[in-house]
Order: C-alpha cells, then structure tokens, then sequence
C-alpha cells in the first residue's frame, strides 16, 4: 500500500539556521502531499500542501515542492526560529475504492535553539 | 468557532473496561477519522467515515468500533480495553471532495490502560 517515510529526529538547529526534513512517498495514484505540525500539546495543523506534481506549497516561510520523479516532498525554511520548535508530519492522501483516506509519516521533532 | 472538539481530555481506564472517546465538529464536513498516536509511530488511521451512516476500517482497527448517525458526531468505541491500547486519540474533520482537502484535528484524548 501506499506509505510515507521521513527522516528520523530530532533535529537541533540553532536560530536563522537552514531547514531540511526530507519526505519520501510510495503511490500507485496521483496523491496530494501535505506537511503539519504539531505544537507542544496540541493536535496536527496544516502548514502546506500540493496537489499535483511540481507545485510548491508555501506558508510562513515553509516550503515543498512536489518532485514525481524522485517521489519527495522535502520541507524547507530559510531561517528557523525558536518559534518553530515542533514536531513536522509529511501525508499523502490514498485513494481505495473510491474514498480517500490520509496517510501519515512518523514526523520528525524539530527544536530550535535561541 | 469549535472546530472539532474531543472528550476526555486524559482517561486512566483498567484491562477489561470500555469506554467511548467522543468527538464532534460543527464546520458541516462529511470526512471524519480518527487515529492513534504512539512514540516512533507516527499517526496511524483507526476508523474513518465519508458521511451518516458510512464507516470504513482504516490501517490499525482492531479492537475499536465506530458509528457515525449524525454529521456532527464521530465517536470512537473500546469495548475491552487493553494496555496496547494505552495512546493519544486525534479525531479529524474534512470536507469530502479529491483527497485535497485540508483536515481540521482535535486537541486529543491521553488514554492510558493499566
């Protein structure tokens, strides 16, 4: 079946520091990927999607291009801050037998120090 | 707005009780799952539903029942709990549509089985 895999955490970055976390996906279809996040005791939030191959999703300085070819959706940020301390979940939305359903990766911790 | 709310918050239950997990969201969507959270696990997909009346078995849905009569309501039942059982339970909303939509997460209930 269809799968998400991420790379392991934690990761430490200092502040202003360049973010990678890197997402790979295996589909039969034409999935839609999507990025969340999850705040230290909160559920997931939606940070970034696409929906077809090579659109970019963006939001608050996060971004992910959707690569066919490698089958990856790697999140990227110029410039960390303290404030984006949390833990990162890359999904793929699975469509069986005409309904959909979202399949998450095992999300990677990110903390940033100040 | 709500959004999707979800009760308990934290239950303590022994081997053996039941219990229901409750969710409920008020943005009128069709979609709603629920999934388990577990160290090093990621989210996995318990149950899902695509409207009243339709339910469907997601990756992990053994030893869970679900009934959905309502829009609103989406709640998650443990008959004979278990230690294995022990987890944090997100419910999630979404409209139904291509697998593009974006889920709406509960806060989580902390389930713990001793």
């Amino acid at each position: 079946g269809d799968s998400v895999t991420q790379m392991e955490g934690p990761v430490t970055l200092s502040e202003e520091a360049f973010l990678t976390i890197n997402c790979t996906y295996t589909a039969t279809g034409y999935p839609s990927l999507f990025w969340y996040v999850q705040y230290p005791g909160e559920g997931l939030q939606l940070l970034l999607k696409a929906t077809k191959a090579d659109d970019k999703g963006s939001n608050k300085g996060f971004e992910a291009t959707y690569r066919k070819e490698t089958t990856s959706f790697h999140l990227e940020k110029g410039s960390v801050q303290v404030s984006d301390s949390a833990v990162y979940f890359c999904a793929l939305s699975d469509r069986t037998s005409g309904t959909y359903k979202y399949i998450f990766g095992t999300g990677t911790r990110l903390k940033v120090l100040a | 707005n709500a959004g999707v709310t979800q009760t308990p918050e934290f239950q303590v239950l022994k081997t053996g009780q039941s219990m229901t997990l409750q969710c409920a969201q008020d943005m009128n969507h069709e979609y709603m799952s629920w999934y388990r959270q577990d160290p090093g696990m990621g989210l996995r997909l318990i149950h899902y539903s695509v409207g009243a009346g339709i339910t469907d078995q997601g990756e992990v849905p053994n030893g869970y029942n679900v009934s959905r009569s309502t829009t609103e309501d989406f709640p998650l039942r443990l008959l004979s709990a278990a230690p294995s059982q022990t987890s944090v339970y997100f419910c999630a909303s979404s409209r139904a549509g291509q697998g593009t939509e974006t889920q709406y997460f509960g806060p989580g209930t902390r389930l713990l089985v001793l």
